[in-house]
């Protein structure tokens, strides 16, 4: 069964700091891309950030550049988001998914599949 | 960026009837070089991550009943479902994977009327 768990969500204060791991099985993990999205309470989803099958291409989206860090343990099967400086914009429910599909000459696909169930993080004092 | 646009942010639909969903993108997310559109479509239900429907604009993905279909040109798509269900109710993303950032649509919620 293909599966992505997310973890590492909790209640942090501004400016403070959260790692958030997904956790991948029965699934590829090492020839995707891999994504994260969150989802703001009652709101609609937007992609957050990317990073390739080694981890040497990465991006981010404006809101969070600079603040936040992708990385992947292709060996441990495992994502990671690094964030820092936490607002109270960034409260969401962060989502893995996976991505493009490489193989050592090319890459095809690009939508997202599969997603994570989430996990949350809210940022309050 | 690309902007996705979706229309109607809201749409209540008879059970059997069909329900159309509209997604512009502010430009073109075919990709020449092999022809195919980078657009992909997700169903989110409260509580739950959002699942794939379609990707290349058209192409169902596995288990998707075949009430659901897309269609679309270069930078005007449809998600179209046929006989509505009562499981159907959901919020709709349509999104393209042509270039990052890889932006949403900002949902459709379908309901029934």
């Amino acid at each position: 069964e293909v599966q992505l768990v997310e973890s590492g969500g909790g209640l942090v204060q501004p400016g403070g700091s959260l790692r958030l791991s997904c956790a991948a099985s029965g699934f590829a993990f090492s020839t995707h891309w891999m994504h994260w999205v969150r989802q703001a309470p009652g709101k609609g989803l937007v992609w957050v950030s990317h990073i390739n099958i080694d981890g040497m291409n990465t991006d981010y989206a404006d809101s969070v550049k600079g603040r936040f860090t992708i990385s992947r343990d292709n060996a441990k099967n495992t994502l990671y988001l690094q964030m820092n400086s936490l607002r109270a914009e960034d409260t969401a429910i962060y989502y893995c998914a996976g991505g493009f599909y490489c193989t050592t000459t090319t890459c095809s696909g690009g939508w997202f599949d599969p997603w994570g169930q989430g996990t949350l993080v809210t940022v309050s004092s | 960026d690309i902007v996705m646009t979706q229309s109607p942010d809201s749409l209540a639909v008879s059970l059997g009837e069909r329900a159309t969903i509209n997604c512009k993108s502010s430009q073109s997310i075919l990709y020449t070089s092999n022809n195919k559109i980078y657009l992909s479509w997700y169903q989110q239900k409260p509580g739950q991550p959002p699942k794939l429907l379609i990707y290349w604009a058209s192409t169902r993905e596995s288990g998707v009943p075949e009430r659901f279909s897309g269609s679309g040109s270069e930078t005007d798509f449809t998600l179209t479902i046929s006989s509505l269900q009562a499981e159907d109710v959901a919020v709709y993303y349509c999104q393209q994977y042509y270039s990052s950032p890889y932006t949403f649509g900002q949902g459709t919620k379908l309901e029934i009327k």
